[in-house]
C-alpha cells in the first residue's frame, strides 16, 4: 500500500512556527508533494522533493528523508491566511507523476 | 505559472442524468491528466489516469462505464458522469502535468450536486 500518515489537525499562533509530519511507504516512492487547499477550493502546489534534505521556498521549506519515509512542511512566521488543509501526497510512477494524497492536515491560525 | 481551468465550476442536475465536465491546460500541453474527487473532509482519490489519444487508466473501484474519459487533445480531457446519482455528488478536481515537468498543476474544481 501507499499510506500516508499526517496529523488530522493542528493549531498555531499568528507569527510561530509550526511543522506539519507526514510519513509514507517507502516502495516505488518518486518524489514527495506539499499542496495547500483552502475550503472549497482545489489544491496549489507549495513544494517538490525528490531528494534527501531542506528545501527553503520564502516562508515555507519542506524537508524529506528518504530512508526514513518521511517529510515534513515547515511554515514560518504564521499569517491568519495560512490556515488551510495541508495535503501531503506521495508520487509514484515512471515518467508521469501519479499522486496519491493523504487525508491532509487542517492548520487553524489563531491570533 | 501554469494554468489549469475546469468548466462548469459547479453544476446541479437531476438523477439519472449525465453530465460533462472539462479539464483545460491553457499555457501548456498536458500529456497526461489526473482525474479526483473530493468528498467533505475527505482526502482527494484518484479516480483515472488519463493519457492523451489513449485510454483512461481506472483506479480499483472506479466504474470505468460509468465515468467516461476522453483525453483527445494535448489540452482538454473530459469527465462524463453517467446516469448520476446523489451519491455521485461530490468535488471533481483534474490536474494536468506537462511534458516536461514535475508538478501536477490542478483545476479550480467542479461542485456536482444530484439531486
Amino acid at each position: 500500500g501507499q499510506n500516508i500518515d499526517q496529523p488530522t489537525e493542528m493549531t498555531a499562533t499568528e507569527g510561530a512556527i509550526v511543522q506539519i509530519n507526514c510519513t509514507y511507504q517507502t516502495s516505488g516512492f518518486n518524489g514527495l508533494f506539499w499542496y495547500q487547499q483552502h475550503a472549497g477550493e482545489a489544491p496549489t502546489f507549495l513544494s517538490y522533493n525528490v531528494l534527501d534534505g531542506l528545501e527553503e521556498k520564502g516562508r515555507f521549506s519542506s524537508f524529506l528523508s528518504r530512508s526514513k519515509g518521511y517529510s515534513y512542511l515547515l511554515l514560518k512566521e504564521l499569517q491568519m491566511k495560512d490556515s488551510a488543509s495541508y495535503l501531503c501526497a506521495r508520487g509514484s510512477g515512471a515518467g508521469s507523476y501519479q499522486l496519491t494524497f493523504g487525508k491532509g492536515t487542517k492548520l487553524s491560525v489563531i491570533p | 505559472g501554469a494554468v489549469v481551468s475546469q468548466h462548469p465550476s459547479w453544476v446541479i442536475c437531476k438523477s439519472g442524468t449525465s453530465v460533462k465536465i472539462e479539464c483545460r491546460s491553457l499555457d501548456f500541453q498536458a500529456t497526461t491528466m489526473f482525474w479526483y474527487r473530493q468528498f467533505p473532509k475527505q482526502s482527494l482519490m484518484l479516480m483515472a489516469t488519463s493519457n492523451e489519444g489513449s485510454k483512461a487508466t481506472y483506479e480499483q473501484g472506479v466504474e470505468k462505464d460509468k465515468f467516461l474519459i476522453n483525453h483527445a487533445s494535448l489540452t482538454l480531457s473530459t469527465l462524463t458522469v453517467t446516469s448520476a446519482h446523489p451519491e455521485d455528488s461530490s468535488f471533481y478536481i483534474c490536474s494536468a502535468q506537462g511534458t516536461s515537468g514535475r508538478a501536477n498543476y490542478f483545476g479550480p474544481g467542479t461542485r456536482l450536486t444530484v439531486t
